[in-house]
């Protein structure tokens, strides 16, 4: 049974950096082809933020594109996520997901973790 | 870039009645490319449509989708107790590849 659980800091400073890493276990997160970062702010819906595929390739939503970075560390089975020159309307839930066999949708969901921009 | 408009953005209904969720996309999506997912509070959601109108696992027959080009319906048969929760739906373009939800339908007690 694949989980998945992110990390990382839950305040970051206004222009910071937000960074956060995602760990898949109980299975290899190349058995599936693309990662995605997907956020929810406070009393909102949920945004896509990009994706990587296990060999590298990414794509990003075009608003934030110009701020954010996902790499994958397949020693580690591990996602990461850079989200640059952060303000307040950053501050969100973060989740990484997976989109398993199917393709197109996201089966594997990690709990999700909250980052909040202040100083 | 695809925007997805849900409504009703609330539905109160009973346990036992049937409930209609919409889904319109500004531009024809792919059936295959339109998925629906249930988000409970202080949980991940939980992908119960992907390709339109196929269940994901484990997800009860209650659940059906379906619609084409920009009309998307998800439709519980007979609400139980714990389908009470904000549902949304998302899309997948070609170009640029990228993703997008609808702004959510939170379906609610009455």
């Amino acid at each position: 049974q694949m989980q998945v659980q992110e990390s990382g800091p839950g305040l970051v400073k206004p222009s910071g950096t937000l960074s956060l890493i995602c760990t898949v276990s109980g299975d290899s997160l190349t058995s599936y082809h693309w990662w995605s970062w997907v956020r929810q702010p406070p009393g909102k819906g949920l945004e896509w933020i990009g994706e990587i595929h296990h060999s590298g390739g990414t794509n990003y939503d075009p608003s934030l594109k110009s701020r954010v970075t996902i790499s994958v560390d397949l020693s580690k089975n591990q996602v990461s996520l850079q989200l640059s020159s952060v303000s307040a309307a950053d501050t969100a839930l973060y989740y990484c997901v997976g989109q398993g066999a199917i393709g197109y949708s996201y089966t594997y969901w990690g709990q999700g973790t909250l980052v909040t921009v202040s100083s | 870039e695809t925007v997805l408009t849900q409504s009703p953005g609330t539905l109160s209904l009973s346990p036992g009645e049937r409930a209609t969720l919409s889904c319109r996309a500004s531009q024809s999506v792919s059936s295959a490319y339109l998925a629906w997912y249930q988000h409970k509070p202080g949980q991940a959601p939980r992908l119960l449509i992907y390709g339109t109108s196929n269940r994901a696992t484990g997800i009860p027959e209650r659940f059906s989708g379906s619609g084409s080009g920009t009309d998307f319906i998800l439709t519980i048969s007979r609400l139980e107790p714990e389908d009470f929760a904000v549902y949304y739906c998302q899309q997948y373009d070609k170009s640029p590849p990228m993703y997008t939800f609808g702004q959510g339908t939170k379906l609610e007690i009455k």
